[in-house]
């Protein structure tokens, strides 16, 4: 089955910096990548997904790129703020009614 | 986006005695659901998948007997955690693929079990 690994566990960045998120996936047949927030006792909060046919998605801050060849993909958050402080998980799925595997989770720090 | 709902949020029970949590979409309806399971400061696994009107399949490693999955309608889910002990103490949280067959998936809100 799929497996899913992300690094790095946790992240410490100056309010202002970039903050990078990278994760690899193991299923070629995969070919939908979210990227969730969750804050503490809170449902995980989608902020950005992609799909294999697209190599990069933006919104805002907040960019994603996919390399299918080498089955890995980062999630890159610019000019970062406080708030952005939070855990982020990667996920794959092949799509379709298919659950996610998600990776371990990266504990992001926004110091002000 | 499909909107569910989820309870109780929080639940505190004592060691062998059974919990339900309850799932239910609200603006469409769920085919499939998804259980996931959520230890402190560790990542969203997958327990199981339930089906409307069919038994759940389970990972490996979780207790079909244990954690036992209703799906009887297409807008209620329910997982029911009997004979609950202190390892089982974690957040539950639901999830559906809705109705867009994209592959995002909808999450109730989740729920924190204590068993004490």
């Amino acid at each position: 089955g799929e497996n899913v690994e992300q690094h790095p566990s946790t992240l410490s960045v100056q309010e202002g910096d970039s903050a990078v998120i990278k994760c690899t996936y193991s299923d070629s047949a995969s070919n939908y990548f979210p990227w969730y927030k969750q804050e503490l006792g809170k449902r995980p909060q989608l902020i950005i997904d992609i799909r294999s046919n697209v190599g990069e998605k933006k919104d805002q801050r907040i960019a994603v790129t996919l390399n299918k060849t080498a089955k890995h993909f980062s999630l890159h958050i610019t000019e970062t703020q406080p708030e952005d402080s939070a855990v982020y998980f990667c996920a794959a799925s092949i799509g379709g009614n298919t659950p996610l595997v998600f990776g371990k989770g990266t504990r992001l720090s926004v110091i002000a | 986006g499909a909107v569910v709902s989820q309870h109780p949020s929080r639940v505190i029970c004592k060691s062998g005695t059974s919990v339900k949590i309850e799932c239910r979409s609200l603006d469409f309806q769920a085919t499939t659901m998804f259980w996931y399971r959520q230890f402190p400061k560790q990542s969203l696994m997958l327990m199981a998948t339930s089906n409307e009107g069919s038994k759940a399949t389970y990972e490996q490693g979780v207790e079909k007997d244990k954690f036992l999955i209703n799906h009887a309608s297409l807008t209620l889910s329910t997982l029911t955690v009997t004979s609950a002990h202190p390892e089982d103490s974690s957040f539950y949280i639901c999830s559906t693929p809705g109705q867009t067959n994209t592959g995002e998936l909808f999450f109730g809100e989740g729920s924190r079990l204590t068993v004490l």
